[in-house]
């Protein structure tokens, strides 16, 4: 298999643009999970989605932040409109079965730049 | 709030010693443990993890300790090799959920 594809790998946008990050899981995984990391607070876990419904979205710091998965081989993260603290890499993972001590496998990641 | 936490942004040893990663964490109801490793413009990967009934926990050159009094851990990577350079993550979940909470990692750099 290939692993968790995201797309873009890079992204640099403007103030008050909207930005679109995209997510391939693994195919056969049922969970997907959406991550940010920053320098001072680490992996956060924004979102994740069982089976293509999202289940719990508190990690998603604001509204401007919303998170689809039309189907089970996609997902997208936007950001609407963005700001330059949403500078940072973006990490979507997906893990076949979700629950305690289940690897989760991560994707290259996206590294947005907000100017 | 940061309930798991790396105090050490970056540690440099020599290649063939000991490096030593630690981590604290502050909710008592975490009760499993892993770390992650992670290569540059690479997703982390999973590394070890140790289960809070235990206190040690190996895997070829890689030990994790666990304190539960201190509500401390630490990742023993020995000997030391090139290849190790990378930032490691430590995470903790808890019984209820699988929530992983992550720290804010450690760059490990191996020097020859």
């Amino acid at each position: 298999d290939a692993g968790v594809i995201q797309s873009p790998r890079h992204e640099v946008t403007e103030m008050g643009q909207e930005v679109t990050l995209r997510c391939k899981p693994i195919s056969g995984h049922d969970y997907l999970f959406w991550y940010r990391q920053t320098m001072m607070r680490g992996l956060e876990l924004l979102i994740y989605f069982n089976n293509n419904v999202p289940i719990d979205d508190s990690g998603m710091p604001e509204d401007r932040f919303s998170a689809k998965m039309p189907n089970a081989s996609f997902s997208t993260l936007k950001i609407q409109p963005s700001e330059p603290r949403d500078s940072a890499v973006y990490f979507c993972a997906s893990s076949p079965v979700w629950g305690r001590h289940y690897e989760q496998y991560f994707g290259p990641g996206t590294r947005l730049t907000v100017t | 709030d940061q309930q798991v936490k790396q105090n050490s942004p970056s540690l440099s040893v020599q290649e063939g010693r000991i490096s030593i990663l630690n981590c604290d964490y502050t909710n008592s109801m975490f009760d499993y443990f892993l770390w992650y490793k992670k290569y540059p413009a690479e997703g982390p990967t999973f590394l070890i993890s140790i289960s809070s009934i235990k206190d040690k926990n190996e895997d070829g050159r890689f030990t994790v300790f666990l304190n539960k009094s201190a509500k401390h851990l630490s990742l023993h990577i020995v000997p030391s090799q090139p290849g190790d350079s990378a930032v490691y993550f430590c995470a903790a979940e808890t019984d209820s959920w699988g929530k992983l909470q992550f720290g804010a990692g450690t760059q490990v750099v191996v020097t020859p």
